[in-house]
């Protein structure tokens, strides 16, 4: 039973580039959020989505980045134009249920990496 | 905003000893409060969890406490073992709030053998 998937573990762009994160989530599991820790901080919400719906995107920010979640295939963060700040590790979570139902848990993939140099 | 807050960085203990992590939050609307752990490279895994209508709830060397009128929650490990040294998060989450999980900055635990 594999656990949430994320690919590339490591990415390294140069500015102005573009960086495209991708992750599949536990099987049977329908809800993916997408969190940022930047360095010294904790995670940050993102954004959350199902099949081919964004959910819920406040943690996004406004330019450059988006995210897809298609009905087929893994669920895709992908960043514009990136700039050194958005040098962090962006962890994608899965989650058979959606919110308000108690249970909170969310399980996390191992994360992906970005340096912008 | 930080609405989580863990306002220790680090924290050092001897092995066999408990742990006591604390964890603050603001937002009265919480109602369920998560602690996940995280080892170096990896993704964040759940430990425990409580509801906002307990105030303790257990599971093998982990408890957690929760004292709604203080917002604040601790989680004690006892005893503490060499290979709970990893980073704790506190998370919070509001009912109705998409699963949405605010987090704390964490806390480093280093348990010496």
């Amino acid at each position: 039973n594999a656990g949430v998937m994320q690919n590339p573990r490591h990415l390294v762009r140069r500015r102005g580039q573009e960086a495209r994160l991708r992750c599949s989530p536990m099987k049977g599991h329908s809800h993916v959020y997408w969190y940022r820790q930047l360095p010294e901080e904790g995670l940050k919400f993102m954004v959350y989505l199902q099949k081919e719906n964004i959910i819920d995107e406040s943690g996004m920010p406004k330019e450059r980045f988006s995210a897809e979640f298609p009905k087929e295939g893994p669920s895709i963060l992908r960043i514009q134009q990136v700039v050194r700040g958005d040098s962090a590790a962006y962890f994608c979570a899965s989650s058979p249920l959606s919110g308000g139902q108690g249970t909170g848990e969310l399980f996390f993939g191992e994360g992906s990496r970005l340096t912008v140099l | 905003d930080q609405q989580v807050k863990q306002n220790s960085p680090s924290l050092s203990v001897q092995e066999g000893r408990i742990s006591i992590l604390n964890c603050d939050y603001t937002n009265s609307m919480f109602d369920y409060f998560l602690w996940y752990k995280k080892y170096p490279a990896e993704g964040p895994t759940f430990l425990i969890s409580i509801s906002s209508i307990k105030d303790k709830n257990e599971d093998g060397r982990f408890t957690v406490f929760l004292n709604k009128s203080a917002k604040h929650l601790s989680l004690h490990i006892v005893p503490s073992q060499p290979g709970d040294s990893a980073v704790y998060f506190c998370a919070a989450e509001r009912s109705g709030a998409t699963n949405k999980l605010i987090f704390g900055t964490g806390t480093l635990l280093a348990v010496q053998p």
